[in-house]
């Protein structure tokens, strides 16, 4: 079980593009998933949390209108990099709570490249 | 906020060796205390966790101690094998849902 996947594994895209990257849970209903980037050799950057039915919450200096996110349903995340740059290009990574005791379990990636 | 510091940044140990890994953290309410291993280009692996209720956790060749009046937990892998060469990474939170990673630990276990 705790089985987290991501769509696509690895996209390239013209600047000025829209990117969604799909977060699912396959085997567990998950309230609450998570949105990290990773610089190479770096450790995760957490860019916000996702809740179902509600509105992401963002963390400090994550630019809320570039970086959409939609958790409209217990196993589906959406992050969406609207506009995209060079800049942004990085591995994005979801993860997932699985409660009962809690632990969170995170989905194989995405690298985004924007050239 | 919790702040994570862990060391070293760089491991290098022969097969068949121990290999410690040590975290310290600042908030003296962190609760849950994870360790994930991350293979070149792939996902977080959570390889073992420990809460605050229990000093240590073993798992096969892998456990974690904790000692909460420190505030630090290690990370021990006895009898390394090739296969466990990869990045691995503390984390820290009151609870699973709000994590602070540490820096990472790039472990290179050599034949």
């Amino acid at each position: 079980g705790a089985v987290v996947s991501q769509h696509p594994s690895w996209v390239i895209c013209k600047s000025g593009t829209s990117v969604k990257i799909e977060c699912r849970s396959l085997d567990f209903q998950a309230t609450t998933m998570f949105w990290y980037r990773q610089f190479p050799k770096q450790s995760l950057m957490l860019m916000a949390t996702s809740n179902e039915g509600s509105k992401a919450t963002y963390e400090q200096g994550v630019e809320k209108d570039k970086f959409l996110i939609n958790h409209a349903s217990l196993t589906l995340s959406t992050l969406t990099v609207t506009s995209a740059h060079p800049e942004d290009s990085s591995f994005y990574i979801c993860s997932a709570i699985l409660a009962g005791p809690e632990q969170q379990f995170f989905g194989p990636g995405t690298r985004l490249t924007v050239l | 906020g919790e702040n994570v510091e862990q060391h070293p940044s760089t491991l290098s140990v022969q097969e068949g060796d121990s290999a410690v890994i040590k975290c310290t953290y600042s908030d003296s309410a962190s609760n849950y205390f994870p360790w994930y291993k991350q293979e070149l280009g792939k996902r977080p692996q959570l390889i073992i966790d420990i809460r605050s209720n229990v000093g240590e956790k073993k798992d096969q060749r892998i456990a974690v101690t904790l000692n909460k009046t420190a505030k630090h937990f290690s990370l021990h892998i006895t009898e390394t094998q090739p296969e466990d060469s990869a990045v691995y990474f503390c984390a820290s939170g009151r609870t699973a849902s709000k994590l602070t990673f540490g820096t990472g630990t790039r472990l290179q276990v050599t034949l």
